[in-house]
């Protein structure tokens, strides 16, 4: 089975470029997470969805920051404008409903921003 | 206050010695389960063992246990036999199904196995 798709795997862009992380979750799984790493930071969620609707967000750094998941099986992470600051590796992870469910991440997109 | 804390950010373990990787947790919900993740230096992040808040015995999976003490609010991770390919960051995580089924996350333990 194929587990969660991000792309693109690796990005590098200019300073006030758009850019846009694409994840395919699990077939089946009804949450998909987006997270955020960063040596300073570590692990930080930024926002996560249930069958397609956001349920909480409160990790969005700010608005240039958006996220959106038209379908079950594909969501966005977009930044508009980039900044250098968001220069960080971020994972799509997908799971079941469930406490024993866990989560399965996918490698992973590292955004360089200069 | 951190639904998960782990307190060592770095360890170090001979080759074939046991490890332990410490993580506390903090919830009022009686339903929840623990987690523990590895990532290697490559990146990906991987699931390694799961304990349940209303398992009676300790998780074990392969090499890894989970040494659960539910009355101290613990769940460290036990890696036995250490091996070089174990040299990781080690996350542990909880996930309260009943308070919107997020996962929280610890800062991470960083392991070196020293051959």
């Amino acid at each position: 089975d194929a587990g969660v798709i991000q792309s693109p795997r690796h990005e590098v862009t200019e300073m006030g470029q758009e850019v846009t992380l694409r994840c395919k979750p699990i077939s089946g799984h009804d949450y998909l997470f987006w997270y955020r790493q960063t040596m300073m930071r570590g692990l930080e969620l930024l926002i996560y969805f249930n069958n397609n609707v956001p349920i909480d967000d409160s990790g969005m750094p700010e608005d240039r920051f958006s996220a959106k998941m038209p379908n079950a099986s594909f969501s966005t992470l977009k930044i508009q404008p980039s900044e250098p600051r968001d220069s960080a590796v971020y994972f799509c992870a997908s799971s079941l409903f469930g406490q024993q469910e866990t989560q399965y991440f996918g490698p992973g997109t590292r955004l360089l921003v200069l | 206050a951190q639904k998960i804390t782990q307190t060592q950010p770095g360890m170090f373990v001979q080759e074939k010695e046991a490890v332990t990787l410490d993580c506390t947790y903090d919830t009022s919900d009686p339903s929840y389960g623990l987690f523990w993740y590895k990532q290697p230096s490559s990146g990906e992040m991987i699931f390694l063992i799961y304990q349940g808040s209303y398992d009676q015995q300790n998780a074990t999976e392969g090499r890894y246990s989970l040494n659960f003490q539910k009355a101290r609010k613990s769940a460290n991770l036990v890696i036995s036999a250490s091996q070089l390919g174990d040299s990781a960051m080690y996350f542990c995580a909880m996930r309260e199904p009943n308070t919107g089924n997020q996962f929280y996350f610890g800062t991470g333990t960083s392991l070196t196995v020293i051959p």
